[in-house]
This record gives structure tokens, sequence and C-alpha cells, in this order.
């Protein structure tokens, strides 16, 4: 069965510092992956999203993932927080492009002025 | 032109009732999504169609019934709603690999 963890609940980071968010999931093959950003009172929008080729992809708002199978990670990182990027971040994994998609339990990242 | 739409946004109502949210995509997807997000914000899936075919049912009381008239909509019916089935709750639609669009969410409060 798949499965995401999250390490970290809550992250905060200073205004300008990089930010980093760890995923890692389970799954017997290999998986599609989606890092969604939730603002407050808002729904889930995508950030970016691994399917198949380049390890590494670029999302938008300057963040950017790195799908590593050898460590089953797909870690989200932006190299300077702004104060907009205060919000819930979620990883998700699905096996194929037709199966659903199981979310982690979300990292809510904090950036301090 | 919103991609995703559900209404209503929020909807309070007392134990026992029947209420209804919509969904609608203008995306041309073909499968569509309901998930409840829960007040630690975990997001589990309820309900998956695809072409108005019903393709995931998760363990979800019965009293939760998910309709789709076309592949454009996919409505979700709560019978006799319980305080536990207060949440957020969240149409998404999908076309293969490219990610879920999500709609804005339902927050269902029951007093």
């Amino acid at each position: 069965a798949q499965s995401v963890t999250q390490l970290g609940s809550h992250v905060s980071v200073s205004e300008g510092a990089l930010v980093l968010l760890r995923c890692n999931y389970s799954s017997s093959v290999p998986p599609y992956l989606f890092w969604y950003v939730q603002y407050p009172n808002q729904g889930l929008q995508l950030l970016l999203k691994y399917t198949t080729g380049a390890t590494l992809v670029k999302g938008i708002n300057g963040f950017e993932a790195e799908f590593k199978k050898s460590e089953t990670s797909f870690h989200l990182t932006k190299p300077s927080a702004h104060m907009s990027d205060a919000a819930e971040y979620f990883c998700a994994v699905s096996p194929t492009s037709y199966d659903k998609v199981i979310f982690g339990p979300g990292t809510s990242l904090s950036v301090i002025p | 032109d919103t991609a995703v739409s559900q209404t209503p946004k929020y909807l309070v109502t007392q134990m026992g009732n029947d209420k209804s949210i919509k969904c609608e995509q203008n995306l041309g997807h073909d499968t569509m999504y309901w998930y409840k997000q829960d007040s630690k914000k975990f997001l589990k899936i309820m309900f998956s169609y695809n072409n108005k075919e019903l393709i995931i049912n998760e363990t979800v009381p019965n009293r939760f019934s998910p309709k789709s008239p076309d592949k454009a909509h996919l409505n979700l019916h709560i019978n006799s709603l319980e305080l536990g089935d207060s949440a957020v709750y969240f149409c998404a639609s999908s076309l293969g690999p490219e990610g879920y669009t999500f709609g804005s969410g339902t927050r269902l409060t029951v007093v």
C-alpha cells in the first residue's frame, strides 16, 4: 500500500532563508509524486510534479523538488523564503497516472520576518 | 473562469439533516474526486468517478452518496448528518498524470 510521510508537522524559517520540506514515500513501483500548497481557507494548488524523466523538478513560485529513488524521497526546497510562502504543504503519491493520489499529513510552513 | 467550482462554500446545519454539495469542472477532465479534510488538515479520498462511472469508493458511511450526472459534475449527498461529519470537503478533477485541480472547498459544520 502506498503511504507518504512528511517529517515535521510544522517548520519555521526566517525570511530569505532556505526552505526544506521533507517527504518520504513507500511504493512498490516507481510512483508519480506531487507537492501541493494550501493557503488559508483555500483549496490545494499543484506546486510541482514528478512523473518520468528528469529527477529534479521545478515548480511554481521558485520551488523545486528532487526525486531520489534510492532514498524514496521527494524533498521540496526553495532557496529564499518569502512571507507569502507561509502555508500548508502536502506531499502526495500515486502508483500510476490513474490511481488515487495519497496525501501526506502536511507540513505547516511559517516564515518569520 | 473558475476551473473547479463547489457550492456552497459554507454549510451550517443541524444533526440529522440531509444536505448536498455540488461540484462542476470546466476543464474537460475525465476523473473527479471527493476528498475530506479534517480539523488536523489530513486529506482522505472518499470517492472517484471516471466518465460518470464510480471507480473508487473508500470506506465511507452509507450516508454519503455521490452522484455524477455527467463527467463535468460530481455531487455529494449526505443523509442524517452527524457531528463527526464536520470537515472541509474538496472536489477535484484530473486528466491522467497531470495532477489534480481542486475546488476551493465546502466547510461543513454540523451543530
